[in-house]
């Protein structure tokens, strides 16, 4: 079954150092890949996606991801972080073939001054 | 407004009640999804329009759940004889064509908070 896993449900990082999310999946053939945020009481926003191309791409608010085809892996990154980032993040996946997004679960971020 | 546009943004309703909720989603775009939220959790998918095709319903969670789509536009998504399981944050999203695997993001509006008493 096709699945998107994202294993830390929180993350916590102190304000100026780099952050990570993590997220793996296990769909068939290329997929393309999206991050969202989400902020309180607000609707989720786009953040980046890869669809070809160069493994590390860059999206809104400085962040960025990188794309490991080995390891099934799009962990977003950002170099150094902000209290404004604490959020939630999901990441999803989408079959080239199907037009459903598959969703992780999301990871609350949380940025400490 | 640019974006995907919901209402209300709050609902408050009694046990066995109906409800209505609305999305507008962005002019343009053909696919329109519905999505549930349960506080702080991950997105579980309703319903999938696009465009004049028959919509997927395959992720309704019961009979008493039910939408449509009037003119390729605004959709409304109706829960009969609403149960206190129903209270959740119910999310409106819209894209360009998504058929065949399209690369195009959701857009999100900010969704309905429905709470059943």
């Amino acid at each position: 079954a096709q699945s998107v896993a994202q294993p830390e449900d929180q993350v916590n990082v102190a304000e100026g150092n780099p952050l990570t999310v993590k997220c793996t999946y296990s769909v068939s053939g290329n997929p393309y890949l999206f991050w969202y945020v989400q902020y309180p009481n607000r609707g989720l926003q786009f953040l980046l996606k890869y669809i070809t191309g160069d493994n590390l791409v860059k999206g809104s608010y400085g962040f960025e991801a990188e794309f490991n085809k080995s390891q099934t892996s799009f962990h977003l990154k950002k170099p150094s972080a902000l209290v404004s980032d604490s959020a939630l993040y999901f990441c999803a996946v989408r079959d080239r073939s199907n037009y459903q997004l598959i969703w992780g679960a999301g990871t609350k971020l949380i940025i400490k001054p | 407004g640019a974006g995907v546009s919901q209402s209300p943004s709050n609902k408050v309703t009694e046990k066995g009640k109906d409800v209505e909720l609305r999305c507008d989603p962005i002019s343009g775009h053909t696919a329109l999804y519905w999505y549930r939220q349960s506080l702080g959790q991950g997105l579980e998918f309703l319903i999938y329009f696009q465009g004049n095709s028959a919509p997927d319903k395959s992720g309704l969670p019961s009979d008493r759940f039910s939408a449509e789509r009037t003119g390729g536009s605004v959709s409304t998504l109706t829960i009969q004889r609403t149960q206190q399981e129903d209270s959740a944050v119910y999310l409106c999203a819209s894209s360009t064509s998504a058929q065949y695997g399209g690369d195009q993001p959701q857009h999100f509006g900010d969704g309905t908070r429905l709470s059943i008493l």
